[in-house]
């Protein structure tokens, strides 16, 4: 049973252009949501998180939006960059389990 | 030298073959985990360790086993390899705020 899921494989956006990553998710107990960011033959690295607390975070290019009623947040970059290009994963943790439930991953292309 | 490093980066072995994965780390965290990510399914966790007295299984623990030597070594093992095992795994760690993991590089692992 997928708790956290990423239900597009892959997105191609322009350089410049603004890309949209989504992730839903099930667990109603689930309050810290975290964006990694892969390339490959790296391990992932962390990007950006938000606390159910909130709707919105804002790091830079990167915004993350948070949508409790709908169970799903969304991951903003602005402007695309080709440095973009990897593979995106939505991760999700609840009270006090101290461990990470990740999605399926997203891969990301950013066309010059 | 990376904060968290995973021996071998690659392997490739036989079915029935016993296998250990190794994973050091400098953070100094007390959080331990195994990752194994196969295309289309994402991250899923294996064995975790909040403390080098402290194992829990993860979703997918059948047919591994871990070992928290220290601190800082957690080690990963496939007592008898089988195909299905074959794929990228990592190593991660986090502090006790929980402010996500720290990765290592990952082991890419084949069993024919």
């Amino acid at each position: 049973d997928q708790q956290v899921k990423q239900n597009s494989p892959s997105l191609s956006v322009q350089e410049g252009r603004i890309s949209i990553l989504n992730c839903d998710y099930t667990n109603s107990m689930f309050d810290y949501f975290l964006w990694y960011k892969k390339y490959p033959a790296e391990g992932p690295t962390f990007l950006i998180s938000i606390s159910s607390i909130k709707d919105k975070n804002e790091d830079g290019r990167f915004t993350v939006f948070l949508n409790k009623s709908a169970k799903h947040l969304s991951l903003h970059i602005v402007p695309s960059q080709p440095g973009d290009s990897a593979v995106y994963f939505c991760a999700a943790s609840a009270r006090g389990a101290q461990k990470l439930v990740f999605g399926q991953g997203t891969r990301l292309t950013i066309n010059p | 030298d990376a904060d968290v490093t995973q021996t071998p980066r690659n392997r490739i072995t036989k079915t029935g073959k016993r296998i250990m994965l190794e994973c050091s780390q400098t953070k100094g965290h007390d959080r331990m985990y195994w990752y194994r990510q196969d295309p289309g399914l994402g991250l899923r966790l294996i064995y975790y360790s909040f403390d080098v007295k402290d194992i829990n299984k993860g979703e997918i623990s059948d047919g591994y086993s871990v070992s928290r030597q220290a601190q800082a070594k957690f080690s990963l093992s496939l007592e008898s390899a089988i195909p299905n095992q074959t794929a990228l795994y990592f190593c991660a760690t986090s502090d006790l705020g929980f402010g996500g993991y720290t990765f290592g590089s990952g082991t890419r692992l084949t069993v024919v």
